[in-house]
């Protein structure tokens, strides 16, 4: 089953305006919930991630996610998006007692200028 | 410092050719991980060292796929008998410790393709 949903392949936005991309996960206990983008032919970068205590958690680029416990949601979010935010994002989970990360399918998010 | 380092990063093979696939983690890095990631996917975890002890490795898809890290640094992903479905991109990806709190750094991956 599915440990994690990415509902959207691609996310369009303008330059300048609010970006979000949405992820819901289905794993009982307390998942550990990270963020990562992916750029053409490269591997992927750490955003941020969520471990426990504040639920609107701050990463690297000026992005943020907000944990959701009872919508089991972890979506990422930019006041203002940028050109170069154009890419491929990942959320994944660590599943309880597990080292390894389940990813989500991934949404190609293209930001026009 | 230096990240994740992989090398070849573009690899072509004939089917039923053996490859080997080379991983240089971040130094001093205990935690060193193998991911599969086909066109269009995201990455599917293959297997995990903790220095230089294979601790799980129910993500190798065959037992044509061999990993290893004999002296707890560089891994070395070896497929043997190469499949067209083997095509993809092999992320390898190093964290500080061995904890599941920890973020794993990722290489820029091999490409391999099988003709």
């Amino acid at each position: 089953a599915q440990s994690v949903a990415q509902p959207e392949d691609q996310v369009n936005v303008a330059e300048g305006n609010p970006l979000t991309v949405k992820c819901t996960y289905s794993v009982s206990g307390n998942p550990y919930l990270f963020w990562y983008v992916q750029y053409p032919n490269r591997g992927l970068q750490f955003l941020l991630k969520y471990i426990t205590g504040d639920n609107l958690v701050k990463g690297s680029y000026g992005f943020e996610a907000e944990f959701n416990k009872s919508q089991t949601s972890f979506h990422l979010k930019k006041p203002s998006a940028l050109v170069s935010d154009s890419a491929l994002y990942f959320c994944a989970v660590s599943l309880r007692g597990d080292y390894k990360l389940s990813f989500g399918a991934g949404t190609t998010v293209t930001v026009r200028a | 410092g230096a990240g994740v380092s992989q090398s070849p990063r573009y690899k072509v093979a004939k089917r039923g050719q053996d490859v080997a696939l080379r991983c240089d983690p971040i130094s001093g890095h205990v935690s060193l991980f193998w991911y599969q990631q086909a066109l269009g996917q995201g990455p599917e975890f293959l297997t995990y060292f903790q220095n230089e002890a294979q601790l799980d490795k129910s993500g190798l898809p065959s037992d044509r796929f061999f990993a290893e890290r004999p002296e707890g640094s560089v891994s070395t992903l070896k497929i043997q008998r190469t499949q067209q479905e083997d095509s993809a991109v092999y992320l390898c990806a190093s964290s500080l410790v061995g904890s599941r709190s920890q973020p794993q750094h990722f290489g820029d991956g091999t490409r391999l393709s099988i003709l």
